[in-house]
């Protein structure tokens, strides 16, 4: 049973433009969301996070959105760059287990 | 900022024999350490929680007899892949977590390893 979710596993997006990436979500006990950027055979990089109390977290060009009652949180990156281009991971958390939860993954490729 | 390494980066064996990979927190105490495995173009699926001074916990479906933990100070864990077979190729990545809000986890660099 898949907890985290992202339906997309690919994305192809035009450099200056923006990427959204898409992550859904089924346990309601989750308070704590984060995204990571992955490059194969390396370990995933911490980007961005948000906690439930908050809908929106924004850093540089990446802005984390949450829609608690959807159980949904996107991604936003704007503008686009080509070393945009890797594998983002959604993770999900809760404060009792402290345990994270990763997506499937979306492979973005940002084309110059 | 926190760094987790992990030794090997990459480990071919035979089928059979037993591997050990070092996880370790360079620059604060891992209460906590996560393992975890990537099989190519999947998810990283979370095989065990790892706490200092005590036996790890491991997710359902992951075997303790294969897959043995030792997290014996705060800054160092091992995996022990014990009689590995080729399917246990794989990408194993650790995590350290430090105590704050949301226990963050700090990731290491990952190990490829081959069974033959």
């Amino acid at each position: 049973d898949q907890q985290v979710k992202q339906n997309s596993p690919s994305l192809s997006v035009q450099e200056g433009r923006i990427s959204i990436l898409n992550c859904d979500y089924t346990n309601s006990m989750f308070d704590y969301f984060l995204w990571y950027k992955k490059y194969p055979a390396e370990g995933p990089t911490f980007l961005i996070s948000i906690s439930s109390i908050k809908d929106k977290n924004e850093d540089g060009r990446f802005t984390v959105f949450l829609n608690k009652s959807a159980k949904h949180l996107s991604l936003h990156i704007v503008p686009s760059q080509p070393g945009d281009s890797a594998v983002y991971f959604c993770a999900a958390s809760d404060s009792g287990t402290y345990k994270y939860i990763f997506g499937t993954g979306t492979r973005l490729k940002v084309l110059a | 900022g926190a760094v987790v390494s992990q030794h090997p980066s990459r480990v071919i064996c035979k089928s059979g024999t037993s591997v050990k990979i070092e996880c370790r927190s360079l620059d604060f105490q891992a209460t906590t350490m996560f393992w975890y495995r990537q099989f190519p173009k999947q998810s990283l699926m979370l095989m065990a929680t790892s706490n200092e001074g005590s036996k790890a916990t491991y997710e359902q479906g992951v075997e303790k007899d294969k897959f043995l933990i030792n997290h014996a100070s705060l800054t160092l864990s091992t995996l022990t892949v014990t009689s590995a077979h080729p399917e246990d190729s794989s990408f194993y990545i650790c995590s350290a977590s430090q105590p704050g809000l949301h226990n963050e986890q700090f990731f290491g660099p990952g190990t490829r390893l081959t069974v033959l």
